[in-house]
This record gives structure tokens, C-alpha cells and sequence, in this order.
């Protein structure tokens, strides 16, 4: 079975212009999640989705938005960049997104704001 | 506001000794904890998953959880230096959603 794929691996943007970010979960799971990851903050929360249905959200402005297709896969989008949005922005897949559901994180995309 | 956290380290531990890893959480009603290896530059990898009190082993590493002391620890048997990474404890995931919430992740060093 194929892990999570994540597009692109690397990105390089500058302040004020926006970026989407894609995600493609395991076969057959349903939940995806992103998270960012920085030195400082290690990995927090940003969203989650299910069925398409946005079920849970972290403490991040409005400028992070996402959305899920019928096939699973999801974009994130971050509008306005600003320097500390570089990081790591990694998605995980679920099954279900149920408590007893173990994630699987994808290799990541790497996005520095210059 | 639910937490978990783990000592930064680093630990370092001679190759060949059991690496201790611990991390403690705040939810009582917690019920499902996961540790994540992530190498540096690396995305997390899961490594192990427990829910009920007690061990867990697979292989090398034995994960315990004491819900009544709320906290959860990852044993490393016979630490390779190829174990030298950041570990990270993940839970308690709040019900029906995907949300994982994670500790700062605790950087174990096995020297050989």
C-alpha cells in the first residue's frame, strides 16, 4: 500500500503571496490532518478533515484554510505569507479519525518565506 | 487546555543500554497514546501505539502506559545508534476527530 503523499517537497515564496499545499492520504482512509511544524512550536494542530467536512480546527489565523476532495486527497492553502510561516507543513491520514486510530504522516513540505 | 509533555533531553545512553522515554499527559479521560520516531529533516514515523493500561512490546521497544499516574513511557532495548532521533508522544486525541496533540519530543543520542 502507497504511504501519504505530500506536493510539492520544497517551496520557496515570498512575503504576501500565497501558497497551496496537497496532500494525498493512504488508500482507503478518510481523515486527513495537517500540522505544522517549527523549531520553536514543534508540531501544532492546524486542521482536519473528513468526508470533506472540516471537523476540527487549531488556533491559526484565517489565513490558513484547507479544503477535501471526494478521492480524500486535501489542499491547504496560506493566504498573505508572512515570515513566520516558514516551517514544515506535514499532513497525516487516518482510517477514520477516531480516538483508536493510528495516523501516518506524509514526508512533509518544506515552505520558507523570504 | 490538554497537554502532553516530555522532556526536551537530550538523553544519551551507550549503545547496547535500554533508552528510557517518558512523557506525561493531563486528560484523564485520555484513552489512546501513540510515540512517533522523526529523524532530523524527516517527517514523524509511528512506532508504536498503546490504549490500555500496562506494556506493549514490539521488538525492541515496549511501550507502558499508567493511566492512573497519567503517563506513558517508551523503552528501547539494545539502543542502536541508528536509535539516535527525536521521539515524540502523541494523545490524548480528542473523540471522533484527528486532532493529535503532541509533546515537544525528547532527543535520545546513542553513543557508540
Amino acid at each position: 500500500k502507497a504511504g501519504v503523499t505530500q506536493t510539492p517537497r520544497y517551496l520557496i515564496k515570498t512575503r504576501g503571496q500565497q501558497v497551496t499545499l496537497s496532500c494525498s492520504p493512504i488508500s482507503g482512509h478518510r481523515s486527513v490532518s495537517w500540522y505544522q511544524q517549527t523549531p520553536g512550536q514543534g508540531l501544532q494542530f492546524l486542521f482536519e478533515y473528513f468526508s470533506e467536512t472540516q471537523r476540527n480546527k487549531g488556533n491559526f489565523p484565517g489565513r490558513f484554510s484547507g479544503r477535501q476532495f471526494s478521492n480524500s486527497r486535501s489542499e491547504m492553502n496560506v493566504s498573505t505569507l508572512e515570515l513566520g510561516d516558514s516551517a514544515l507543513y506535514l499532513c497525516a491520514s487516518s482510517s477514520s479519525g477516531l480516538s483508536y486510530n493510528e495516523q501516518f504522516f506524509g514526508p512533509g513540505t518544506r515552505l520558507t518565506v523570504l | 487546555q490538554k497537554e502532553v509533555e516530555q522532556n526536551s533531553g537530550p538523553l544519551s545512553v551507550p549503545e547496547g543500554a535500554i533508552a528510557s522515554l517518558n512523557c506525561t499527559y493531563s486528560d484523564r479521560g485520555s484513552q489512546s497514546f501513540f510515540w512517533y520516531r522523526q529523524y532530523s529533516g524527516k517527517s514523524p514515523e509511528l512506532i508504536m501505539s498503546i490504549y490500555s493500561n500496562g506494556d506493549k512490546e514490539d521488538g525492541r521497544f515496549t511501550a507502558q502506559l499508567n493511566k492512573a499516574s497519567q503517563y506513558v513511557s517508551l523503552l528501547i532495548r539494545d539502543s542502536q545508534p541508528s536509535d539516535s532521533a527525536t521521539y515524540l508522544c502523541a494523545g490524548p486525541r480528542e473523540s471522533n476527530t484527528g486532532k493529535l496533540i503532541f509533546g515537544q519530543g525528547t532527543t535520545l543520542q546513542v553513543k557508540p
